[in-house]
């Protein structure tokens, strides 16, 4: 099982809707998670960190779910310009073990 | 803001030459890492440091090498560069972390590598 797993997408949403989408880890003691935003050809973006049950900004919210082991991410109002490849993060030691991301398409 | 500068946008080098990616961050941050990206493989540890002249490997550090002699600076080195090595790299830094615990990484604008 990989470390840290995510759906790779693509979603493709309207403009306006909500999308959420999840990624797994497998290390039952991280402390720290973290999403980022990466658009084609360029590098990943810090978007939200998470270092207890959520965060919140904005449209965003990202959640934690130490049970079952996920953090989400849900985006509320999709913009056009959020069309992008999100990658989460989970920390191990002073590394970061990342997801291969989630491709994301707003339509108009 | 922090700045993380990378030498080079788009490198183009032959088989076997030995090649040098540079790496600067502003903010002094004590980790720094170099990543290699590639389609469906995500991104990839290759080294990393946590302070000067420290050096620890990643998941795919054959091939690589690097320096750190200055806080600010990180180095990698493709000692004899071969076409798998094509790729897009990623440097990126952040604060010292603890056991179990790590802050957020920022990544520079990174380095598209060709090896013809």
């Amino acid at each position: 099982r990989k470390e840290v797993e995510q759906d790779p997408g693509p979603f493709n949403v309207p403009e306006g809707a909500t999308v959420a989408f999840n990624c797994t880890y497998s290390n039952s003691a991280s402390q720290s998670f973290f999403w980022y935003r990466q658009d084609c050809r360029k590098e990943p973006k810090l978007l939200m960190s998470v270092y207890s049950s959520g965060n919140e900004d904005g449209r965003f919210t990202a959640q934690l779910n130490r049970a079952s082991q996920y953090i989400s991410l849900l985006i509320r109002d999709s913009k056009l310009s959020d069309s992008a490849t999100y990658l989460c993060g989970d920390s191990s030691a002073s590394k970061i073990i990342f997801g291969s991301g989630t491709r994301l398409s707003i339509r108009p | 803001d922090v700045k993380v500068t990378q030498s080079s946008r788009y490198l183009v080098k032959r088989t076997g030459e030995k090649v040098f990616l540079e790496c600067v961050q502003d903010m002094d941050h004590e980790n720094m890492f170099w990543y290699r990206q590639d389609p469906g493989l995500g991104l990839r540890l290759i080294y990393f440091s946590y302070d000067v002249k420290m050096k620890e490997k990643g998941d795919i550090p054959e091939g690589y090498s690097v320096s750190r002699e200055k806080k600010e600076r990180f180095s990698l080195i493709l000692e004899s560069a071969s076409t798998n090595q094509t790729s897009m790299y990623l440097c990126a830094s952040s604060q010292l972390t603890g056991d179990r615990f790590s802050y957020e990484q920022y990544f520079g604008p990174g380095t598209r590598l060709t090896v013809t």
